[in-house]
């Protein structure tokens, strides 16, 4: 069965410093992935996603992902982060059969400090 | 604004009841899905649809029930409400089509709080 693990359900940076979300999955096949971003009161959109190819995966607002199919990662990165950053980032898998379903992880809320 | 819209925007009703959440999907998307986000049990898909037909069916109880109309949009339709059905529920739309759908971007609507009291 597929399962996410999102590392640390509260993850707080100071502006400007490296942001990194972890997200580990679990999947029998080679899955497809995601980062989806929900501001208060929202609904979820998407940042970036992995298929197939290139396992550096660039998404909106200045942050990327990388497949790492050994340690069976995906974390999410933004080289310096803003205050505009702060919400909560959802990692997901998908399986590619028939019946596929995505299951996302529990979420992590990024607190930016000033 | 993703296109989806949600109706209604809030719900308060008591255990026992029934209740039906809205969602039209965005201006040609065939797909729509719903979800479930709580405190406890975080966001949950529930059921996938394409073009009227039922595609995926994720952790949905037997209470509730979704479908999908000619005009595309959908309904999700709640029954014998307990208090632990109190979430948030999203329903969210995409271009993809059956088996594999997942890989296109999901857009997703601003939800429907329900409280169940």
């Amino acid at each position: 069965a597929q399962s996410v693990t999102q590392l640390g359900s509260h993850v707080s940076v100071s502006e400007g410093a490296l942001v990194l979300l972890r997200c580990n999955y679990s999947s029998s096949v080679p899955p497809y992935l995601f980062w989806y971003v929900q501001y208060p009161n929202q609904g979820l959109q998407l940042l970036l996603k992995y298929t197939t190819g290139a396992t550096l995966v660039k998404g909106i607002n200045g942050f990327e992902a990388e497949f790492k199919k050994s340690e069976t990662s995906f974390h999410l990165t933004k080289p310096s982060a803003h205050m505009s950053d702060a919400a909560e980032y959802f990692c997901a898998v998908s399986d590619r059969g028939r019946d596929d379903k995505i299951i996302f992880g529990k979420g992590t809320r990024l607190h930016i400090l000033p | 604004d993703s296109g989806v819209t949600q109706t209604p925007k809030h719900l308060i009703t008591a255990t026992g009841q029934r209740v039906t959440l809205r969602c039209s999907p965005r201006s040609g998307d065939l797909s729509v899905y719903w979800y479930q986000q709580s405190l406890d049990q975080g966001l949950q898909f529930l059921i996938h649809y394409y073009n009227g037909e039922e595609r995926a069916k994720g952790n949905i109880l037997e209470r509730f029930s979704a479908q999908q109309f000619p005009d595309l949009h959908s309904e999700l339709n709640l029954s014998s409400l307990e208090l632990g059905d109190s979430a948030l529920y999203f329903c969210a739309s995409s271009g993809g089509r059956g088996a594999g759908a997942f890989y296109n971007e999901q857009f997703f609507g601003p939800g429907t709080r329900l409280t169940v009291l």
